[in-house]
């Protein structure tokens, strides 16, 4: 009974290349959430998204970032170009439905810009 | 404003004893959920227990126990009999906006140490 997963744990990136972070939901999961967590702070909320649908983008930064969860496989955060602003844990979480279910999450990929 | 308040940065209890950590939390919706979450050193985030807006009794799982006071708005999580194992950061967040909420609102969190 796998829980949701994500993958690589730890990434280390240079300044201008791409980060590409994947999540993969609890089984029976169609709901997907992308957080982010800066050193000292709470997690904030970036993207929501359905299957081959992006339901509520409104904690995205406006460039460089980009969310999918296609039919198949798992769903992609991807940032272009980082900047070490960018350096944080990025947290996936999934839920059965969109009512009040608990979000269950990833272990998290902890990016590092040098 | 902020959505979730946690006012204790950090937090000491000795083990077996119970802990309160403090959250309140701010929305003009009627429906929402408050949620505590534990994040211990390895970074995880572990669900630890829910209460929907409107629960009239008190949410408990196992130690953990919500304080739900919902003219003050706010959401205490109570840690009895703490172990070691409690040692983490804890996150209070809440999720309004009906039965189409989107996103959690997570407050900046309290971090617990047990002392033995």
């Amino acid at each position: 009974n796998a829980g949701v997963m994500q993958n690589p744990r730890h990434l280390v990136r240079r300044r201008g290349q791409e980060a590409r972070l994947r999540c993969s939901p609890m089984k029976g999961h169609s709901h997907v959430y992308w957080y982010r967590q800066l050193p000292e702070e709470g997690l904030k909320f970036m993207v929501y998204l359905q299957k081959e649908n992006i339901i509520d983008e409104s904690g995205m930064p406006k460039e460089r970032f980009s969310a999918e969860f296609p039919k198949e496989g798992p769903s992609i955060l991807r940032i272009q170009q980082v900047v070490r602003g960018d350096s944080a844990a990025y947290f996936c979480a999934s839920s059965r439905t969109s009512v009040y279910n608990e979000q269950f999450f990833g272990p998290g990929t902890r990016l590092t810009v040098l | 404003a902020q959505k979730i308040t946690q006012t204790q940065p950090g937090m000491f209890v000795q083990e077996k004893e119970a802990v309160t950590l403090d959250c309140t939390y701010d929305t003009s919706d009627q429906s929402y959920g408050l949620f505590w979450y534990k994040q211990p050193s390895s970074g995880e985030m572990i669900f630890l227990i829910y209460q929907g807006s409107y629960d009239e009794q008190n949410a408990t799982e196992g130690r953990y126990s919500l304080n739900f006071q919902k003219a003050r708005k706010s959401a205490n999580l109570v840690i009895s009999a703490s172990q070691l194992g409690d040692s983490a950061m804890y996150f209070c967040a809440m999720r309004e906006g009906g039965w189409t909420g989107n996103q959690f609102y997570f407050g900046t969190g309290t971090s617990l140490t047990v002392i033995p």
